[in-house]
């Protein structure tokens, strides 16, 4: 069956340091990816998504690309804040309304 | 507000209880999902609702768990005789129209969820 696996956190950062979350899946057909971010005390809410292999999503400096070949979909931000700590989340959707998530990876950056 | 609304946000209970759980969607969402989440997991899908469909159930995990929605506005989720296993943080969240036959590319709007805490 289709899965998401998201590297374990907590991820630990200083500021301004280079982010990197992995993210890799298992799909049959050709699934829509996403990332989801829940910062503290919010709800979940989307961050950027690709529907198609090779297409780049990018938001509040975040990116990813979906990688068909490698099967993955790495989230990335060249330089991080403090408000970016949050829990993100990887997800898939397959041609039914269902998304698949991953667990999760709590970032914390330090000032 | 505009956003998903879900109450209680805190609910403690005593094993053995029944607890109901509120979600209001956005409106003009005619899709509502429930999801749980236990603690340092991902979500686990329970149940989705699609205007007057008839839900998807695949994820309930008992018959003790049940949900209903009235047209496309209000959803409750009831958890009966509730066990310690139920602990979890439970959400919901609703989107536009999904058009079968197509990939899912829409977003999910999510509440802040409810904290269920069974003693």
């Amino acid at each position: 069956g289709n899965s998401v696996t998201q590297m374990e956190g907590p991820v630990t950062l200083s500021e301004e340091a280079f982010l990197t979350i992995n993210c890799t899946y298992t799909a049959t057909g050709y699934p829509s990816l996403f990332w989801y971010v829940q910062y503290p005390g919010e709800g979940l809410q989307l961050l950027l998504k690709a529907t198609k292999a090779d297409d780049k999503g990018s938001n509040k400096g975040f990116e990813a690309t979906y990688r068909k070949e490698t099967t993955s979909f790495h989230l990335e931000k060249g330089s991080v804040q403090v408000s970016d700590s949050a829990v993100y989340f990887c997800a898939l959707s397959d041609s039914n309304y269902q998304l698949i998530w991953g667990a999760g990876t709590k970032l914390i950056i330090k000032p | 507000g505009a956003g998903v609304s879900q109450s209680p946000s805190n609910k403690v209970t005593e094993k053995g209880k029944d607890v109901e759980l509120r979600c209001d969607p956005i409106s003009g969402h005619t899709a509502l999902y429930w999801y749980r989440q236990r603690l340092g997991q991902g979500l686990e899908f329970l149940i989705y609702f699609q205007g007057n469909s008839a839900p998807d159930k695949s994820g309930l995990p008992s018959d003790r768990f049940s949900a209903e929605r009235t047209g496309e506005s209000v959803s409750t989720l009831t958890i009966q005789r509730t066990q310690q296993e139920d602990s979890a943080v439970y959400l919901c969240a609703s989107s536009p129209a999904f058009k079968r036959g197509g990939a899912n590319t829409g977003e999910l709007f999510f509440g802040e969820g409810s904290r269920l805490t069974v003693l």
